[in-house]
C-alpha cells in the first residue's frame, strides 16, 4: 500500500465518545486525503491536507476535524461519534495536486454503536 | 456542478465477455479522468487514466474511451476473467483543483 498505514485498523466505538484514527506515510508526499466509503454512496472526501498544518474540507467534513503538525502523519477526529459516522475510512497520499495519482492505504472499518 | 455519474451500479459478466462502465461529468474544466479498482478488504488503486487530448486509451485489457463533447467516458474490460472480480471507480479532476470527485462505484462479477 505504497507506504502508507492507518490505525486502528478496526475500531468499535459507544455514540458520543471521541474518536482519532492516524494516517502515517513513509513517502514524503505533500498531499494527504481522508475518505469514507460506504454503500451506494462511493468515495466521499472528507478532509484533505496540502502541507503541514495546511488543511481544508471536503464534501462530508461536518463532525469531522483533522490536523496534521508533520508531514507524514494526518489525523481525523470524530468529536462526538455518531452512528451515521460507522463507515470506512481511507486514507490516501498525492505528490501533487488533484491530477496526480492518489496512493490509498488499507482502510479502517469504524463501528459506532 | 462537480458530479460524477457512474453507471451501472452492479454489473455481472461471463468470463471472457466485455465489461462496459460508463461515466459523465458536467464540469467542463475537468482534464483528468482515472479509474481506480478496489477489491474486497482493499483500499483503492489507480488502474488507468486519461487526459483529454486522446479519446481512447488502452492498457493489456484495459482501454478508456473518452468523449468531450458528451462529456462521457467509460471503461471497456475485454476478455474479462474472474480476478477482474473488483469495485470500479471512475473519477475527474483538473489542473486547477487539490482533490479528484469519484464516481459511486461499479461492483464488477465475472463468473467463471
Amino acid at each position: 500500500d505504497a507506504g502508507i498505514t492507518q490505525s486502528p485498523r478496526h475500531k468499535v466505538t459507544e455514540t458520543g465518545t471521541p474518536v482519532t484514527l492516524r494516517c502515517h506515510q513513509t513517502e514524503n508526499h505533500r498531499y494527504m486525503y481522508w475518505y469514507r466509503q460506504d454503500p451506494g454512496h462511493g468515495l466521499r472526501l472528507i478532509h484533505y491536507s496540502y502541507g503541514v498544518k495546511d488543511t481544508d474540507k471536503g464534501e462530508v467534513s461536518d463532525g469531522y476535524s483533522v490536523s496534521r503538525s508533520k508531514t507524514e502523519d494526518f489525523l481525523l477526529t470524530l468529536e462526538s461519534a455518531t452512528s451515521s459516522q460507522t463507515s470506512v475510512y481511507f486514507c490516501a497520499i498525492s505528490v501533487t495536486r488533484g491530477t496526480d495519482t492518489q496512493y490509498f492505504g488499507p482502510g479502517t472499518r469504524l463501528t459506532v454503536l | 456542478q462537480q458530479q460524477v455519474k457512474q453507471s451501472p451500479q452492479s454489473l455481472i459478466v461471463q468470463k471472457g465477455g466485455i465489461s462496459i462502465i460508463n461515466c459523465a461529468y458536467e464540469n467542463t474544466a475537468f482534464d483528468y479522468f482515472p479509474w481506480y479498482q478496489q477489491f474486497p478488504g482493499k483500499g483503492p488503486a489507480l488502474l488507468i487514466a486519461i487526459r483529454p487530448d486522446v479519446s481512447e486509451k488502452k492498457e493489456g485489457r484495459f482501454t478508456i474511451s473518452f468523449n468531450k463533447s458528451a462529456k462521457q467516458f467509460s471503461l471497456h474490460i475485454m476478455d474479462s476473467q474472474p480476478g477482474d472480480s473488483a469495485t470500479y471507480f471512475c473519477a475527474a479532476s483538473g489542473s486547477g483543483y487539490s482533490t479528484l470527485t469519484f464516481g459511486k462505484g461499479t461492483m464488477l462479477l465475472v463468473s467463471p
